[in-house]
Parts: C-alpha cells; sequence; structure tokens
C-alpha cells in the first residue's frame, strides 16, 4: 500500500500519560497536514508541515501538543498530559503542490482517554 | 473567518432518485471548494474539487459565488453512493494548504 499510512490505528490511555503517533505520508509528497476529528463534526486542521518546516499551527493546538518533521519525510504528533476532551480520531495527509495539491488521508489514530 | 455548513445531518433517498447535498461556505476572497467522501471503513478520500470541473461517479457540484454555495448533485443515486460526504474549503495562494470542512452530511441510498 503506497498511500499515507499511521501508526497506531487505535490507542487507549489513561488521562494524563503521554501518547504519540507518527504518520507516514506518500513518498516524495513535501507538505503534511494533521487534523483532528471528533464525534459528528469534520476534520479540524491542527498543524502542517512543509519538507521539515511547521508553518502554521492551529489555536486548537495547545502547548501540550507538538509535532515533528525531523527529515522532512515521517511525522509525530505528541499530546503530553492527556485529558479526556483529547478523545478523537487523528488524521494525517500528505499532498505534492506539483501533482495539484490533493490531500491524500491516512486512515487515522483513534485515541481514547480514560 | 472560513466556515462551511452542511444544513443536512442525514439524508436519505430511494435508488435512481436524484441527490441534492447542500453545502454553504463563508470566506473573504476567492477560496477552493471541494466535496470528500467516505465510505464505510475506508479512509477520506477526494471525490471532485470545483477548479476541475469534472463529473465523478456521476456526481457534479457548480460553484455559485453570488449563493456562496457548492451543492453536490446526482441525477439518479445507487446503493453504493451511501457513505458521509464532507464539503471543505482552502485559500488560493499564500493559504492554500489548510482545509475548512463541514460537519458532513450521511447519505443512504436505499433500494
Amino acid at each position: 500500500d503506497t498511500g499515507v499510512s499511521q501508526n497506531p490505528r487505535h490507542k487507549i490511555t489513561k488521562r494524563g500519560q503521554n501518547v504519540t503517533f507518527r504518520c507516514d505520508p506518500i513518498s516524495e509528497h513535501n507538505r503534511l497536514y494533521w487534523y483532528r476529528q471528533t464525534l459528528g463534526q469534520g476534520p479540524e486542521f491542527l498543524t502542517y508541515f512543509q519538507n521539515e518546516a511547521q508553518l502554521e499551527k492551529s489555536r486548537l493546538l495547545s502547548d501540550r501538543f507538538s509535532a515533528e518533521r525531523p527529515k522532512g519525510s515521517f511525522s509525530t504528533l505528541e499530546i503530553q498530559r492527556t485529558e479526556q476532551g483529547d478523545s478523537a480520531m487523528y488524521l494525517c495527509a500528505s499532498s505534492l503542490p506539483s501533482q495539484g495539491d490533493e490531500q491524500f488521508f491516512g486512515p487515522g489514530t483513534r485515541l481514547t482517554v480514560l | 473567518a472560513q466556515r462551511v455548513t452542511q444544513p443536512e445531518k442525514l439524508l436519505s433517498v430511494f435508488k435512481g432518485a436524484p441527490v441534492e447535498l447542500k453545502c454553504n461556505y463563508s470566506y473573504s476572497g476567492s477560496p477552493e471548494l471541494f466535496w470528500y467522501v467516505q465510505y464505510s471503513r475506508q479512509r477520506l478520500q477526494l471525490l471532485l474539487r470545483h477548479i476541475s470541473r469534472e463529473s465523478i461517479k456521476g456526481f457534479t457540484a457548480d460553484l455559485n459565488k453570488g449563493e456562496t454555495s457548492f451543492h453536490l448533485k446526482k441525477p439518479f443515486a445507487q446503493e453504493e453512493d451511501s457513505a458521509m460526504y464532507y464539503c471543505a474549503l482552502s485559500g488560493v495562494g499564500g493559504s492554500n494548504y489548510k482545509l475548512t470542512f463541514g460537519k458532513g452530511t450521511l447519505l443512504t441510498v436505499n433500494p
């Protein structure tokens, strides 16, 4: 499968624990995005990378959230001191401007905070 | 602020009937509009975008700047069209990366 992949697919954690998710974009896609989707809502933009540079962070991304894309390939999203309100589906997408910049989405990581 | 409104949470039609999923947007400028679809147990995928002016799987959508709408239409619905549909917009130029989604409409096509 050459699409966007995300790991883990599911994560259950206790409040106060730290969690880290990984996203592997489509090879050669230089743009990478993180979105969050809660029940009954559409995806909401969290942050965006062009190569290894993080160019925008949404106000939704509190100080407990950090994202990296160290070599411009895969990305990680870490949530520190998780809260029950962090329970959501975390989606990753990637795109290539020279190919129309269509965002291709991964399957998501479903986080449940108990 | 940019916003996308999908007024119908649920839409149910019979096979062969026309279907229209409504989408209205708010954006200061000229946005790019998209329809994304998520079939059961599959990932979110692009259905169509207004700049390509294509018909995908029999679906079309016309951007009406006067009414700030981008409704999705299909003349004869099929059972395999049953899915969650999201309307989305992005800016043009420097802010063309960030998608703003509506809450989605769950379409059910009954046999």
